[in-house]
């Protein structure tokens, strides 16, 4: 089956203790974005990747630091999380210059205490 | 900047047909998606316009106007289950690549 996979889905943390949210794709998908998504303000960018080690900063990266070592996988890491941070995450891939309709993960609710 | 602007909330009838607008910056603009996304699940992929014109796929259309730098996504025949939100998301060139801008969402509440 066709899918986005992230874990965890739902973390509890403490400021400062560093994480990592795991994203993978099994489409062969080039492009992988990571979203945060807060409430009165939608789905906000910020990493993408283009394909294996490039990547670029989205509109919010400050933060956040990602890699991107083989195509499937794209993690999000968070050296130092402070409670700003709390938020909805979703890992999303797509094609590419031919598609870039979106296929999203199942999200990951983070708080950050 | 690159702004893409929706209502924020609309109610609507059991049955019913509802609009929901978005129009957005018209520099770069290579296309626009519309998402459906019910409450702590993850966006699902509804329609996309790349040229002027309806879309229609079932119960629900999506319009096009790159000239205006408008959309509109039309829901027919409304069932309790479409209470959702729904991003309109466009397609900007920006720094030498094609980037998505989601708007905020619109939150669809439909009632008996």
């Amino acid at each position: 089956e066709a899918q986005v996979t992230q874990n965890p889905r739902y973390l509890i943390t403490v400021t400062g203790k560093k994480l990592t949210v795991t994203c993978s794709q099994n489409m062969n998908h080039e492009y992988m974005s990571w979203y945060r998504q807060d409430p009165g303000l939608g789905l906000r960018q910020i990493y993408y990747s283009m394909n294996v080690e490039v990547t670029d900063k989205g509109d919010v990266p400050e933060g956040y630091k990602v890699s991107r070592k083989e195509k499937r996988n794209f993690p999000l890491i968070l050296e130092s999380p402070s409670p700003n941070q709390t938020s909805l995450y979703f890992c999303a891939s797509s094609l590419g210059d031919s598609s870039y309709e979106q296929y999203f993960g199942p999200g990951t609710r983070l708080t950050v205490t | 900047g690159q702004n893409i602007d929706q209502p924020t909330e609309m109610t609507a009838t059991e049955g019913a047909i509802v609009q929901i607008n978005c129009t957005y910056q018209t520099s770069g603009f290579n296309g626009l998606f519309w998402y459906q996304q019910h409450a702590g699940e993850a966006p699902t992929f509804l329609s996309y316009n790349v040229l002027d014109g309806l879309e229609e796929k079932g119960r629900f259309s999506s319009f096009l106007s790159r000239s205006k730098g408008y959309s509109y996504l039309l829901l027919k025949e409304l069932q309790m289950k479409d209470s959702a939100s729904y991003l309109c998301a466009a397609i900007m060139f920006s720094g030498g690549y094609n980037k998505l801008i989601f708007g905020a969402g619109t939150r669809l509440a439909v009632h008996p």
